[in-house]
């Protein structure tokens, strides 16, 4: 069946302006997470979604970073007044239950200029 | 200090050799997984373990939760295991998964 689906692929934006990463999780998932991976830097987390209950928001860098899920499916991920800083490959991965076997999209490469 | 090491951070065999990665950790877990990512390409998930020791094809993962620590076994290596490979512990209430720096394996043959 269809993986995680991430877009767009790559996005390059001018610093200050708002962007919008968008993640389809594998159909059936509960649980769904967002992570960063900074050029020559490790995986970080900034987001879960599980099931209906209240997002753990915890990892998210500053209040520039938000992030929802409709409907228990789609979730999009949104950056205000990006800063070259925020230049990074966003990643997505979904699980059918919280705490199971990640599965992860090809990611969303965003350069800030 | 980091919560996640990973050794070696670079590793170069050739074909067909026996591979160990090393994962440490410092804080409590309830898992722990081992991740694959190619040059350019996506992650992959090769284990998600907790205890004792997991195999799949030429792959082994084990778990020692008392000594905190995890290894990553693959036998007989190929130019197509190239890649980085990632240690990342969940644990606690929330599940944060917490990620080592990665190993890059390169496989000559």
């Amino acid at each position: 069946g269809a993986g995680v689906s991430q877009s767009p692929s790559n996005k390059v934006t001018e610093k200050g302006k708002d962007v919008e990463l968008r993640c389809d999780p594998i159909s059936g998932h509960t649980a769904l997470y967002w992570y960063r991976q900074s050029l020559g830097q490790g995986l970080e987390f900034l987001i879960y979604f599980q099931g209906n209950s209240a997002p753990d928001k915890s990892g998210l860098p500053s209040d520039r970073f938000s992030a929802e899920r409709t409907g228990g499916s789609v979730s999009t991920l949104t950056i205000q007044r990006t800063q070259q800083e925020d230049s990074a490959v966003y990643l997505c991965a979904s699980s059918l239950r919280f705490r199971e076997t990640q599965y992860f999209g090809p990611g969303t490469r965003l350069l800030v200029l | 200090k980091n919560e996640v090491e990973q050794s070696p951070q670079n590793l170069t065999a050739q074909e067909g050799e026996f591979i160990t990665i090393n994962c440490s950790y410092s804080v409590g877990i309830s898992a722990l997984h081992w991740l694959q990512q190619h040059p350019g390409g996506g992650i992959v998930s090769l284990f998600m373990l907790s205890s004792g020791k997991k195999k799949h094809g030429r792959l082994i993962a084990t778990i020692n939760i008392q000594e905190k620590h995890s290894s990553l076994h693959i036998t007989a290596s190929h130019p197509r295991d190239s890649a980085v490979y990632i240690c990342a512990v969940g644990g606690g209430s929330n599940y944060k998964l917490t990620f080592g720096k990665g190993t890059l394996l390169t496989v000559n043959p």
